[in-house]
């Protein structure tokens, strides 16, 4: 119930391609999920994030798709660039419970020039 | 200009010595996260505190302790390091347990325990 899933564990792209993240949760009570960008050696930092009152997120090259019937959440980078190469996690809360974070198992992205 | 600021960034400690990890905020936020990260892993809560009040998550070993003196910093105590304990320690912070831009990550604290 407090699982998210991600897939794939590691992925390829080249430079321009739009690479895709899934996740998906069993506990329905989750309503933010937010996606952490990390490179290595540093924090995870605040990607990108949605409620699950909306299907669809943008800020900039970055996209979250969200099916709430499906419990599915998905990130896609566009232009993927090989700055754009890191571990992505992807996470679920509920704002009324502690708020803790529960994170998936995050996929690394390797974008080749 | 970094919010969440952990040091030092790279901390070697011996089997058994205690060891403190230290984190400081510019934020003003009320709550202050330990996690800790193995490689190649997701992090995973440690513990937080809500202002002055100290939650422990329940599959936390005692050998992990926290201090919060006041609103701006934030210590993580092992008290006796194991080997397994080797790990990157992040902290964050969020406003509140319902921000929605939420848990400002440090950098983090690699620790090593030889």
């Amino acid at each position: 119930q407090q699982q998210v899933k991600q897939s794939p564990q590691s992925l390829i792209v080249q430079k321009g391609g739009i690479p895709i993240i899934n996740c998906a949760y069993e506990n329905t009570a989750f309503d933010y999920f937010p996606w952490y960008q990390q490179f290595p050696g540093k924090g995870p930092a605040l990607l990108i994030a949605i409620r699950p009152d909306v299907s669809e997120k943008k800020e900039g090259r970055f996209t979250i798709s969200f099916n709430k019937s499906a419990k599915q959440f998905s990130l896609h980078i566009m232009d993927s660039q090989p700055g754009d190469s890191a571990t992505y996690f992807c996470a679920a809360s509920r704002s009324s419970n502690t708020g803790k974070l529960i994170f998936g198992q995050g996929t690394t992205l390797q974008v080749k020039p | 200009d970094a919010m969440v600021i952990q040091n030092p960034r790279y901390q070697v400690t011996q089997f058994g010595k205690p060891v403190t990890l230290s984190c400081s905020q510019t934020l003003n936020h009320n709550v202050m996260y330990w996690y800790q990260q193995k490689s190649s892993q997701a992090p995973k809560l440690l513990f937080h505190y809500y202002d002055k009040d100290f939650n422990n998550e329940a599959d936390t070993p005692d050998n992990f302790q926290s201090r919060r003196p006041n609103t701006s910093f934030c210590f993580l105590d092992i008290r006796s390091p194991g080997l397994g304990d080797a790990a990157m320690y992040l902290c964050a912070t969020s406003r509140d347990l319902t921000a929605i831009s939420r848990d400002s990550f440090g950098s983090g604290t690699r620790l090593t325990v030889v």
